[in-house]
């Protein structure tokens, strides 16, 4: 099946500063989707971005998807910000209408005040 | 707010007890997924509905059923919980591919599960 990495596993800031998180996938997309998931486990969908930018107040994403990667940015970080991101996908060529998400192993972003 | 809504939003078990977790949507979406995600681990899917057809991943273990009575709701039965199926487990739904991409996935909050 596909794979997903994501990097950096863990990323610990100051409040204010700007991150970039990173997810690499070993093969084509036909859905990208990155998460915010708060201490009480709820996925928060930030983005669907199986191509292109798109942005969302502080937040901006990137996928080039002929070089199989997509960006995160988070600007001028929060303390609400803290959490673990998850990028997951579906694999262009698994076939079928529809299909679960593949998920990265996240990254674990902690922000301090 | 259409939504995705599970319950309980905590369940607790005795080993060997079966387990039933309940998800409903009033997004009137046609695809609805059942994850399993343990602790400091990424989702993974068990399987999931499109409309009312079955689609099981491979390695899902037969201990883990589905039901889908309507398209509102869908249900995760635990048959047997072992120690090892204690997670937090996540229901999704989305719409039906959209060209040749699939839709947006929409998680609710999930079901922790704790056995005893």
């Amino acid at each position: 099946g596909i794979q997903v990495e994501q990097s950096p596993p863990d990323l610990i800031l100051q409040e204010g500063a700007n991150s970039t998180l990173r997810c690499n996938f070993s093969d084509s997309v036909n859905n990208l989707q990155w998460f915010h998931q708060n201490p009480w486990g709820q996925l928060i969908n930030l983005f669907y971005i199986p191509s292109g930018t798109k942005q969302n107040g502080r937040l901006s994403a990137t996928t080039v998807a002929t070089e199989r990667y997509s960006l995160l940015y988070i600007s001028s970080s929060q303390t609400t910000d803290s959490g673990v991101y998850f990028c997951a996908v579906t694999n262009l060529y698994s076939g079928g209408g529809a299909d679960g998400l593949t998920f990265g192993k996240g990254t674990h972003l902690i922000i301090q005040p | 707010d259409a939504m995705v809504i599970q319950n309980p939003r905590y369940q607790v078990t005795q080993f060997g007890k079966p387990v039933t977790l309940s998800c409903s949507q009033t997004l009137n979406h046609n695809v609805m997924y059942w994850y399993q995600q343990k602790s400091s681990q990424a989702p993974k899917l068990l399987f999931h509905y499109y409309d009312k057809d079955f689609n099981n991943e491979a390695d899902t273990p037969d201990n883990f059923q589905s039901r889908r009575p309507n398209t509102s709701f869908c249900f995760l039965d635990i048959r047997s919980p072992g120690l090892g199926d204690a997670a937090m487990y996540l229901c999704a739904t989305s719409r039906d591919r959209q060209g040749d991409y699939t839709d947006t996935q929409y998680f609710g909050p999930g079901t922790r599960l704790t056995v005893l």
